[in-house]
């Protein structure tokens, strides 16, 4: 199986902070790589898929990078909605692996 | 409106069984694969099991294979998962997930909360 993992586990940012969220996943996906919003009680949202690919509807201060083993989110001015958890999921083979999230909480 | 609506949850005691369902309206979920991840209390997104488009390819997470069963009906618009001998660490918010094109999933149900608990 392939392993994904996130850093940080947690952080905290001020609105108007460039956050950035990395994912090392345990061998190669190319560019199969998800990333997932998830506040408490919601299911997870798209934000970005194939790495780089901003997901319809999704703001555009949202964006991916990376291919092979690291990737990246990045938020490029953090808004009061966008504190939430951020999960990678790698789409490469099965099973279907997430990372372990990262919490973005209010400094 | 685009909707996925998980129901069967529920409280079963340990060993026993539940059948979880996922309606969707909105959308037509017979030509993409689905699937169906869970998230126990306070703890990350896991990946339970697949089934592409016409039933052929189903792939499961070791933690559950040979107790669960995904299984769908294109004709009403429906995916299902049958969940035997059911353990405590099964208990979680279970998540119907549409998967789109570049293995993406886009659309995901509200979910359905199973209790495992004698």
């Amino acid at each position: 199986d392939i392993q994904m993992t996130q850093s940080p586990s947690a952080l905290s940012a001020s609105v108007g902070d460039r956050v950035t969220i990395t994912c090392r996943a345990s061998q190669s996906i190319s560019s199969y790589l998800n990333w997932y919003q998830q506040k408490p009680g919601k299911a997870p949202k798209l934000l970005i898929y194939a790495a780089s690919n901003l997901q319809s509807g999704v703001p555009s201060r949202f964006s991916g990078s990376g291919s092979g083993t690291d990737f990246t989110l990045t938020i490029s001015s953090l808004q009061a909605e966008d504190f939430a958890t951020y999960y990678c999921q790698q789409s490469y083979s099965i099973p279907r692996t997430f990372g372990q999230g990262t919490e973005v909480e209010i400094k | 409106e685009v909707q996925l609506v998980e129901s069967g949850g529920g409280l079963v005691q340990p060993g026993g069984s539940l059948r979880l369902s996922c309606a969707a309206s909105g959308i037509t979920l017979s030509s993409f694969s689905m699937n169906w991840v869970r998230q126990a209390p306070g703890k990350g997104l896991e990946w339970v099991s697949y089934i592409s488009s016409s039933s052929t390819i189903i792939y499961y997470a070791e933690s559950v294979k040979g107790r669960f069963t995904i299984s769908r009906d294109n004709a009403r618009n429906s995916l299902f998962l049958q969940m035997n001998s059911l353990r405590d660490e099964d208990a979680a918010v279970y998540y119907c997930a549409r998967e789109a094109t570049e293995n993406r999933i886009d659309y995901w149900g509200q979910g359905t909360l199973v209790t495992v608990s004698s």
